[in-house]
């Protein structure tokens, strides 16, 4: 079984339309985050939930916005899509955010913006 | 979180052990150092981390010096498929985010 899943695997769409990204773990962790990763390779956290709640969110365009219908799923809903939001975007999961535990990713996702 | 500091790229012979190098002087004393791998395309995966004693595991050996402020990643008997970036993390408790660098990207050669 997979530990931190996402879906989907590509996807391609146009400037200005709305998608998102589902993202699964079946770790029993309490705390999950999204990351991005740009064409330069660089990876950079977006957010992080714990238990449902936002712990961090790191100055991300209001366009993006994740959801956490419960603490195995947090979501990622992008608004009026843009060029520069073309990257792989990476689902993590940890225990509980704290000192000396691990984050376990997903495969991540391809998104691709024309 | 502390900065840390990568070789750009390395080589390795397969079979040999790989020592990747970290410093991070700046490090602080509740903060872990924790080493990830990025297989092309793929996500991260963990590697191994420690605070201050040097640790063990199936993948690796993480050496970490006295003062702390510099760390060697160990793969004792390194393979093709070792091939990835490898990112020297510091990390403290803000949240439980990971602050990646721009990594070492070890090649191992036949």
């Amino acid at each position: 079984d997979t530990a931190v899943s996402q879906t989907p695997k590509y996807l391609v769409t146009q400037m200005g339309n709305d998608k998102s990204i589902k993202c699964e773990q079946n770790l029993g962790h309490d705390t999950m985050y999204w990351y991005k990763q740009d064409s330069k390779k660089f990876l950079k956290i977006m957010f992080s939930y714990n238990n449902k709640e936002l712990i961090i969110n790191e100055t991300v365009p209001n366009r993006f916005s994740p959801k956490s219908p419960d603490k195995a799923h947090l979501n990622l809903h992008i608004n009026s899509l843009e060029l520069g939001d073309s990257a792989v975007y990476f689902c993590a999961s940890s225990q509980d955010g704290g000192l000396g535990e691990t984050q376990y990713f997903g495969p991540g996702t391809r998104l691709l913006v024309l | 979180d502390a900065k840390t500091t990568q070789p750009t790229s390395m080589d390795c012979a397969e079979g040999r052990a790989a020592n990747l190098p970290c410093n991070h002087s700046t490090i602080s004393g509740n903060e872990y150092v924790y080493w990830y791998r990025q297989i092309h395309s793929q996500g991260p995966q963990y590697i191994i981390h420690g605070l201050k004693n040097n640790e063990t595991n199936e993948m690796a050996s993480l050496i970490i010096t006295e003062d702390r402020k510099s760390s060697t990643l160990i793969l004792p008997h390194a393979t093709l498929r070792d091939t990835a970036v490898y990112y020297c993390i510091v990390r403290g408790n803000q949240g439980g985010k990971l602050i990646f660098g721009q990594g070492t990207e070890l090649s191992v050669k036949p």
